[in-house]
């Protein structure tokens, strides 16, 4: 089984500065890794996914994420955020070739100030 | 419009009602599944349906009851909620049947019990 953690429940960072939003995970086995948003009263969107390869990964809305396996982080990053960034992320992780089942973060909400 | 859609947006009933959600995806996609978002809690699998066979059945009372009639189309039937039922349910769908290149999300239901 999988298991995801983010380690704070919230982020708040002024306009035009730089963020991190770190996720954690275990596994046994080898995973896909997923960072979501979501917007007030809306599902979640993907915002960016490592299946393999590049261990850094760029997704839209100018974040990138950077998988290390050693340490078992998927932590997601942006240079300079905006306010339309205030949100919650969540970091997600499914097991590669086996069920269907992602297994999600509690989340992170980011808050962005003026 | 995220290609997922999801009716109603709100929903309140009460504890003897019977109603239904509904999902309908148009990406040609192969899996859809039933999240439940709760507060302060991560995010709860519910089901999963590949290619109309219910794959996944995440320990859910029976109170909740899935249809997938084809594959672009899944249900959620609800009977005799209870107040903790109150959260926002979330249906995805994905492009093969694993899951393993994420999943898109509708807007989800706001289901509120009374």
């Amino acid at each position: 089984a999988q298991s995801v953690t983010q380690l704070d429940s919230q982020v708040p960072v002024f306009e035009e500065a730089p963020v991190e939003l770190r996720c954690n995970y275990s596994s046994s086995v080898s995973v896909y890794l997923f960072w979501y948003v979501q917007y007030p009263n809306q599902g979640l969107q993907l915002l960016l996914k490592y299946l393999s390869g590049s261990t850094l990964v760029k997704g839209i809305n100018g974040f990138e994420a950077e998988f290390n396996k050693s340490q078992t982080s998927f932590h997601l990053r942006k240079p300079s955020v905006h306010i339309s960034d205030t949100a919650e992320y969540f970091c997600a992780v499914k097991a590669q070739n086996a069920g269907n089942m992602l297994t999600f973060g509690g989340g992170t909400r980011l808050m962005v100030k003026p | 419009e995220t290609g997922v859609t999801q009716t109603p947006r709100h929903l309140v009933m009460g504890m003897t009602n019977k109603k239904s959600l509904k999902c309908e995806q148009h990406l040609g996609h192969n899996a859809m599944y039933w999240y439940k978002q709760s507060a302060k809690k991560p995010l709860e699998l519910m089901f999963v349906y590949s290619l109309e066979e219910r794959v996944e059945n995440n320990s859910v009372p029976s109170r909740f009851s899935p249809e997938c009639p084809n594959s672009s189309h899944l249900f959620l039937h609800l009977h005799t909620l209870q107040p903790e039922d109150s959260a926002l349910y979330l249906c995805a769908s994905s492009q093969d049947r694993a899951g393993n290149y994420g999943y898109t999300f509708g807007s989800g239901t706001r289901l509120t019990v009374v």
